[in-house]
């Protein structure tokens, strides 16, 4: 999971309760990911960052937000918008998001959120 | 529009038999094409990649996977199995084009002793 933190590993949500996830990275990564695991399917995109102060949303962004205040953290919150939750999310980085080195995306241990 | 397919939910092999785990994609331009595995409840790991050049490309574990544009597949494979190599597989491909990842479904395998 070389160099890319989350926490906690489990976080549990009560009903119309916004909830923030940690993803911390200290591979000096320009990019940054934040994706959903659901069972049966393939990862799905939240939000992604290419540099500190920016971000775009993904395919599945409503309910969820982030910020980028440092090139090494990216925090998501899941808020009370978002119906369905329970997941299993998963942060990535990778060193940028153009040129041929530069795509391969290196993941955190992930982080399960549960609904009380 | 741009997919990839892991027609395979599950494959079962025996430890010390070859295994084959099955990836083809639906891509506009030429893809950058990648293997991750995942262990329980654990993030994923990256397993090998193919931007260009030799087809056949060798990676983590013991892993390679062959590149074949004809045929749209980057299947991922292994001469001998090891009952530590079950887990998920997941394939991913990128347009060089554009920024983001299509993932396959996953596909799990099982090696039995």
């Amino acid at each position: 999971d070389g160099g890319i933190t989350q926490s906690p590993k489990y976080l549990f949500r009560k009903e119309g309760q916004n909830v923030t996830l940690s993803c911390e990275q200290n591979l000096n990564h320009d990019a940054m990911y934040w994706y959903r695991q659901d069972p049966g399917q393939g990862l799905r995109l939240i939000y992604y960052s290419q540099i500190v102060n920016d971000f775009q949303k993904g395919d599945i962004a409503e309910g969820y937000s982030v910020s980028r205040e440092k090139k090494e953290s990216f925090p998501l919150t899941v808020t009370s918008a978002q119906k369905n939750p329970t997941a299993f999310y998963l942060c990535a980085s990778s060193p940028g998001l153009a040129g041929i080195n530069q795509e391969t995306q290196y993941f955190g241990p992930g982080t399960r959120l549960l609904v009380l | 529009a741009q997919s990839v397919a892991q027609p395979e939910d599950q494959v079962n092999v025996a430890e010390g038999n070859p295994l084959t785990v099955k990836c083809t994609y639906s891509v506009s331009g030429n893809p950058y094409l990648f293997w991750y595995v995942q262990y329980p409840n654990r993030g994923l790991q990256f397993l090998l990649k193919y931007i260009t050049g030799d087809n056949l490309v060798k990676g983590s574990y013991g892993f390679e996977a062959e590149f074949n544009k004809s045929q749209t597949s980057f299947h991922l494979k292994k001469p001998s199995a090891l009952v530590s190599d079950s887990a998920l597989y997941f394939c991913a491909v990128r347009d060089r084009g554009d920024y983001q990842l299509i993932w396959g479904a996953g596909t799990k395998l099982i090696i039995k002793p």
